[in-house]
């Protein structure tokens, strides 16, 4: 069975610390990336990666970094955490292709991780 | 540019048919995808159309497409309590890198 894995379920940290939040797939897939969703918003993307140690930003990239050293992990790093970053964070892969092709564009999600800042 | 809008909010009554509606802006995109996420967990692939396509029947699900209008349906039969969810519409760019656009997903309370 597919699966993304968000080694966090749900995490409380303080304002000004460092919070990494890891996520690993087992399907082999060349595309990661990061959500984080919060009500009355929806999902927004904060980055993705299309291959290891590649990293494109999202929509609303500011205050996070991400690392991607290898194809089955990519990371999300809060380098100073605020508690405007309290939120549930998704993590999804995707094989890469073409949508006409086979690979239908589909994402599959972890189960998520939610982050309270204090 | 993309945006994606859908109704934050749909109450029914167990066995009657569920609708859910969404709109998308941008004409080029290729997949349009329905998402659910069940409390507590990520989000899950329900169903999904290719564009050139107007209707897509799985089971209890109908889903409708009218390009024309930028309108994409979830219609769900006989509705049960388990389906009570939020529901994402997204729509797919033609890129490889298979990124996509989210509604803000509309909760569907399903009762008794």
């Amino acid at each position: 069975d597919v699966k993304v894995t968000q080694s966090s379920r749900y995490l409380v940290k303080r304002t000004g610390e460092k919070v990494f939040l890891e996520c690993v797939q087992d399907m082999d897939h060349e595309n990661m990336f990061w959500y984080r969703q919060d009500p009355g918003l929806g999902l927004r993307l904060i980055y993705f990666s299309y291959d290891v140690k590649m990293k494109e930003k999202g929509d609303i990239p500011e205050g996070y970094s991400v690392s991607r050293e290898k194809k089955e992990r990519f990371s999300l790093i809060l380098e100073s955490a605020s508690t405007n970053q309290t939120s549930m964070y998704l993590c999804a892969s995707s094989p890469q292709g073409s949508l006409a092709g086979a690979n239908t564009g589909e994402l599959f999600f972890g189960e998520g991780s939610r982050l309270t800042v204090l | 540019g993309e945006d994606v809008e859908q109704s934050l909010f749909l109450s029914v009554r167990e066995g009657d048919s569920s609708v859910i509606n969404c709109t998308y802006t941008d004409s080029s995109s290729t997949y349009l995808y329905w998402y659910k996420q069940e409390p507590g967990a990520g989000l899950q692939l329900l169903t999904y159309i290719f564009s050139n396509m107007d209707m897509k029947q799985d089971q209890r699900l109908t889903v409708l497409l009218n390009k024309k209008d930028k309108h994409l349906s979830l219609r769900i039969a006989d509705t049960q309590t388990g389906d009570s969810a939020i529901y994402f519409c997204a729509e797919s760019m033609p890129s490889g890198y298979s990124t996509l656009t989210f509604g803000k997903g509309t909760m569907l309370l399903v009762s008794p």
